[in-house]
């Protein structure tokens, strides 16, 4: 079946360091990509997407690019703030059409100190 | 809007107790999910709904139950409380369409002891 796996948590970095946190997926198929942030005791949130290959989603300085080659979708912050502080989840969908079932990565937790 | 909203926010649970988990949300978005998050892990889907009176089998649907009498409500129901059931549950809705966002509850954290 389709899988996600994402880079070995916790990281822990210095405000306005570069990050990157690693994420490959196995699937059939064409599947849309998405990464998802959850904040201390908040449900999840998107934070970006990219429906086909080559696509580059981006929000709020993050960018991931759908990279089809190295089934692959590494997310990435050229300078990170305090506020980023969170769990970082990527994940796959499932089917184009209906209810598009999403199936997520373990998550990996970023700290980042002032 | 208050988007999609769940209680409890928390429950402890003896091992063969029962309960609802309750989901509403208000923005009229045809499908509804249920997932499950244990730790250090990502979320497995347990139940979806493409709109009322149908749903459907996620990945871990044993042991739980579901009902969508209404595009508003998706109540997740456990009859027999096992300690494997441990978890935060989160319920997430999407707008019809495809590479449509899910947007979630901010979980319901249960024991079960």
């Amino acid at each position: 079946g389709n899988s996600v796996t994402q880079m070995e948590g916790p990281v822990t970095l210095s405000e306005e360091a570069f990050l990157t946190i690693n994420c490959t997926y196995t699937a059939t198929g064409y599947p849309s990509l998405f990464w998802y942030v959850q904040y201390p005791g908040e449900g999840l949130q998107l934070l970006l997407k990219a429906t086909k290959a080559d696509d580059k989603g981006s929000n709020k300085g993050f960018e991931a690019t759908y990279r089809k080659e190295t089934t692959s979708f590494h997310l990435e912050k050229g300078s990170v703030q305090v506020s980023d502080s969170a769990v970082y989840f990527c994940a796959l969908s499932e089917g184009v059409q209906g209810a598009q079932k999403l199936v997520f990565g373990q998550g990996t937790r970023l700290t980042i100190n002032p | 809007n208050a988007g999609v909203t769940q209680t409890p926010k928390f429950r402890i649970l003896k091992i063969g107790q029962s309960m609802t988990l309750q989901c509403t949300q208000d923005m009229n978005h045809n499908y509804m999910y249920w997932y499950r998050q244990d730790p250090g892990m990502g979320l497995k889907l347990i139940y979806y709904s493409v709109g009322a009176g149908i749903t459907d089998k996620g990945e871990v649907p044993n042991g739980y139950n579901v009902s969508r009498s209404t595009t508003e409500d998706f109540p997740l129901r456990l009859e027999l409380a096992a300690p494997s059931q441990t978890s935060v549950y989160f319920c997430a809705s999407a707008p019809q369409g495809a590479y449509n966002e899910q947007f979630f509850g901010p979980g319901t954290r249960l024991t079960v002891l």
